[in-house]
């Protein structure tokens, strides 16, 4: 069964001093991408960034950047210079990318993350 | 630019009260979704909808029905609602197959 594992609830951390966000995945589809969003007290999802299972390349949107490990199935978040504005939930997140199978995302529990001053 | 758009914002109803979230998208996506957001959880997925007439169950469907008459629109209603369905409700829109999928800004319902 699919299954998103983020093992963090809460995280600090200083601003302008980059954290990583951990995440682990199960799935025994070959095809896939993991995804993950932002959710501040504002209560939208902002879609960051995306990384494929075929990607050979870990994906990057400017200060955020993934650490994909394919053979230990994690896919991690490192924001570079953190913002007061990071502030906020974080959640990763996998789609199968099958044509039967890819109407939905199966999310972690999240991982909060406070910047402080 | 209007993406999916999401009505109401809020809303409060008393137990065994009928209501239908609204949920429209202008990127003429195929997919179309609905989730749940539980205080200590992740997006739980309640319907889908992989194109106009076609419907299915997700992961926590009981209480809720859709219908996707159009490729636009796909709403969501509560049949009888009840206090364990006091959640934040999410609808997303994509292509298949084809990241990311696009979410509205939710739907917070307290049922009393």
């Amino acid at each position: 069964a699919q299954k998103i594992t983020q093992t963090q609830p809460g995280m600090f951390v200083q601003e302008k001093e980059a954290v990583t966000l951990d995440c682990t995945y199960d799935t025994s589809d070959q095809s896939y991408g993991l995804f993950w969003y932002k959710q501040p007290s504002s209560g939208e999802m902002i879609f960051l960034i995306y990384q494929g299972s075929y990607d050979e390349q870990n994906a990057t949107e400017g200060r955020y950047s993934l650490n994909f490990q394919k053979a230990r199935k994690s896919t991690n978040l490192v924001i570079s210079a953190s913002q007061l504005g990071d502030s906020a939930m974080y959640f990763c997140a996998m789609r199968e990318l099958g044509m039967d199978s890819s109407y939905k995302l199966i999310f972690g529990s999240g991982t909060r993350l406070l910047v402080r001053p | 630019n209007a993406g999916v758009t999401q009505t109401p914002k809020f809303q409060v109803l008393k137990t065994g009260q009928s209501m239908t979230l609204q949920c429209a998208q202008d990127m003429n996506h195929e997919y179309m979704s609905w989730y749940r957001q539980d205080p200590g959880m992740g997006l739980r997925l309640i319907h889908y909808s992989v194109g106009a007439g076609i419907t299915d169950q997700g992961e926590v469907p009981n209480g809720y029905n859709v219908s996707r008459s159009t490729t636009e629109d796909f709403p969501l209603r509560l049949l009888s609602a009840a206090p364990s369905q006091t959640s934040v409700y999410f609808c997303a829109s994509s292509q298949p197959g084809i990241p990311p999928l696009h979410f509205g800004n939710g739907t917070r319902l307290t049922v009393t």
